[in-house]
């Protein structure tokens, strides 16, 4: 059964980095057709999906964040982390990694598979 | 961006009752690429619908999703005890956006 665990510290200070890591077990982050991604949820707000990525190495980011994102692949490791730059206390979320459903026509699919997330706090 | 508003923002219903969960977007949605989700306090959401209609792997025929362009519903026919939860639209022809959510409770 495909799992996801989302890992990483829970406080992060104003204006550095945060980092977060995505471990699948169960199943290949290399499978064929299927992408991954990290979505958050920011307390009282709704979903907000951050970025996207294949295997391959092709990246996709949500336009209001791409400033400030960068999504990487450890294959050999079955993991994916998320770094966000310059955060403020905007980027307080439950951070989420899942795998979209598979590909359809012109969209990556919804989301079948998450993390149960984590809590990441911006405070000095 | 295709903006998703959810309605009502709390439904209070007993077990037994139906429940109907509205979602309207901003501008048509491709294809009807909209999807549902649960979310329990401390458990990873889970994919209910997709394709506006098409419910996912092991979900119970009791959810139902209708709808296409702009306005959207999940029907949950018959609420057991374990659908008191949140529930989010996701539409995904457009990027990825999500609405704000419903919370369903115990009346």
């Amino acid at each position: 059964q495909l799992q996801l665990q989302e890992s990483g510290p829970g406080l992060v200070k104003p204006s550095e980095t945060l980092s977060l890591t995505c471990t699948v077990s169960g199943g290949s982050i290399s499978t064929s057709g299927y992408y991954w991604g990290w979505i958050r949820l920011p307390p009282g707000k709704g979903l907000e999906w951050i970025g996207s990525f294949y295997y391959s190495g092709s990246t996709y980011y949500n336009p209001s964040l791409k400033s400030r994102v960068s999504i990487s692949v450890d294959s050999s490791k079955n993991q994916f982390s998320l770094k966000l730059s310059s955060v403020t206390a905007a980027d307080t979320a439950v951070y989420y990694c899942a795998r979209h459903s598979g590909a359809v026509a012109g969209s990556m699919g919804a989301f079948d598979i998450w993390g149960q997330g984590t809590m990441v706090t911006v405070s000095s | 961006e295709i903006v998703l508003t959810q309605s009502p923002g709390t439904l209070s219903l007993s077990p037994g009752e139906r429940a109907t969960l509205s979602c309207r977007a901003s501008q048509s949605v491709p294809s009807s690429y909209l999807a549902w989700y649960q979310q329990k306090p401390g458990q990873a959401l889970r994919l209910l619908i997709h394709g506006a209609s098409s419910r996912a792997t092991g979900i119970p025929d009791r959810f139902s999703g209708s709808g296409s362009g702009t306005d959207f519903t999940l029907t949950i026919s018959r609420l057991e005890p374990e659908d008191f939860a949140v529930y989010y639209c996701q539409q995904y022809g457009s990027l990825y956006t999500f609405g704000q959510g419903t919370k369903l409770e115990i009346k």
